[in-house]
This record gives C-alpha cells, structure tokens and sequence, in this order.
C-alpha cells in the first residue's frame, strides 16, 4: 500500500538558517509527489510537485524539494528560512486507482522559527 | 476568479445529530476530495468523487457519506454524529488524472459534543 513518512513531527530553526524537511514515500511504481503548506487556519497550499524529469524541483517561496528514488525520498529545502515560512508541512504521494490519482498524505511537520 | 469555498467554517452540534458540510468549487473539476485532518494523523481521506454521480469511499468513510448531484458540489453528511468525529474537514478538487496538484478550501471546524 502506499503511504507516506515524515519522521519530524516538530522542527524549530532560527531565521535565516537552512531547512531540510524529510519524507519518505512508499509506492510501486514512479510516484508523483508534493509538497504542502498550510499556515494557522488556513487550507493547504502547493509549493511544489514532482512527476518526472530533473529530480531536483523549484516551488513558490524559494523552496526546493529533490527526488531521490534509491532512498524513496522526497525532502524540502529552503537555504535562508524567514519567519513567515512558520507554518506546518504535508509531503504527499499520488496513489493511482482504476487510472486516477488521489493523494495520499504524510502526518505533517510543524516548523516553528526563531528570530 | 475561480474558487473553492466550504460552509459554515465553524459548527457545533451533538452527539447523534445529522450534520452536512457543504463544498461548493467554481474551477470546473472533476475531482472532488473530503478530508479529515486530527493532530499526528495528518490528511486522511474520507470520500472522492470522480464526476457527477461517481463516489467513492476513503480510508476513514465510516459514519460519513458523500452525493454528486452536480460538478460544483460535493456536501458531506454526517449520518449520526458522534464525539471522534470532531475534526477540521476540508475539501478539495482537482482536475484531470494526473493528481496535478489539488486546490483546497478554508476547511471547517466541527466540534460535536
């Protein structure tokens, strides 16, 4: 079955430093792949989505996100955090039944910054 | 400009009664989505629908049901609410079957006590 790991349910860095959020995605065949945010209250935003092609991915917000099949990875990056990046993550795979796609989501890390 | 809104964005009700979320999206998808979001569970999908009376039952369907009478719509019932049922419900659409990137509503809060 598919399914999708983010092993940091809580991330705290200072501004201006580098963030790497992780995610590990289960699935058979080759996956498409996101990243979500969703500020407090908010519904969830795309920041960026893989499907195939150059592994490394640009999204909105100056964040970047590489696909690394060897490790079933999918992790999000930033190199200069700012405050108003605080917010909490969903890495998601596509899941593929009778030729649709659903979305299948991680539990979400929670980033917190410091000033 | 195309939007997708839920109503109310806040409810109270309780134990037993029947409660409906209502979805309504101006894209013109096909693909319509109610989730579930409870803390260290993250996204979890209770009913699709692929087109107008297509739907179909998610990972945590029990205790809800879903109609696609129309392509903008897609309410969610509540048959008898019960106390586990508190959550934030969203719901999205998405056009195509590429699952390009889903667009999101406000989500809204129900408390059932």
């Amino acid at each position: 079955a598919q399914s999708v790991t983010q092993p940091d349910i809580h991330i705290t860095v200072s501004e201006g430093a580098s963030l790497e959020l992780r995610c590990n995605y289960s699935y058979g065949a080759t996956p498409y792949l996101f990243w979500y945010v969703q500020s407090p209250g908010q519904g969830l935003q795309l920041l960026l989505k893989y499907f195939s092609g150059d592994t490394l991915v640009q999204g909105i917000k100056g964040f970047e996100a590489e696909f690394k099949r060897s490790q079933s990875s999918f992790n999000l990056r930033k190199p200069s955090v700012h405050w108003s990046d605080a917010a909490e993550y969903f890495c998601a795979v596509g899941a593929f039944s009778g030729g649709y796609n659903k979305l299948i989501f991680g539990a979400g890390t929670r980033l917190a910054v410091h000033p | 400009d195309a939007e997708i809104t839920q109503s109310p964005r806040h409810k109270i009700t309780e134990t037993g009664r029947q409660v409906t979320l209502a979805c309504h999206q101006t894209w013109n998808h096909n693909n319509m989505f109610w989730y579930r979001q409870d803390l260290g569970h993250g996204l979890r999908l209770i009913h699709y629908s692929y087109g107008v009376q297509d739907t179909n039952k998610g990972e945590v369907s029990d205790g809800y049901s879903v109609s696609r009478s129309n392509t903008e719509d897609l309410p969610l019932t509540l048959e008898s609410a019960a106390s586990s049922q508190t959550s934030v419900y969203f719901c999205a659409s998405s056009a195509g079957r590429s699952g390009g990137g889903y667009t999101f509503g406000s989500g809204t809060r129900l408390t059932v006590v």
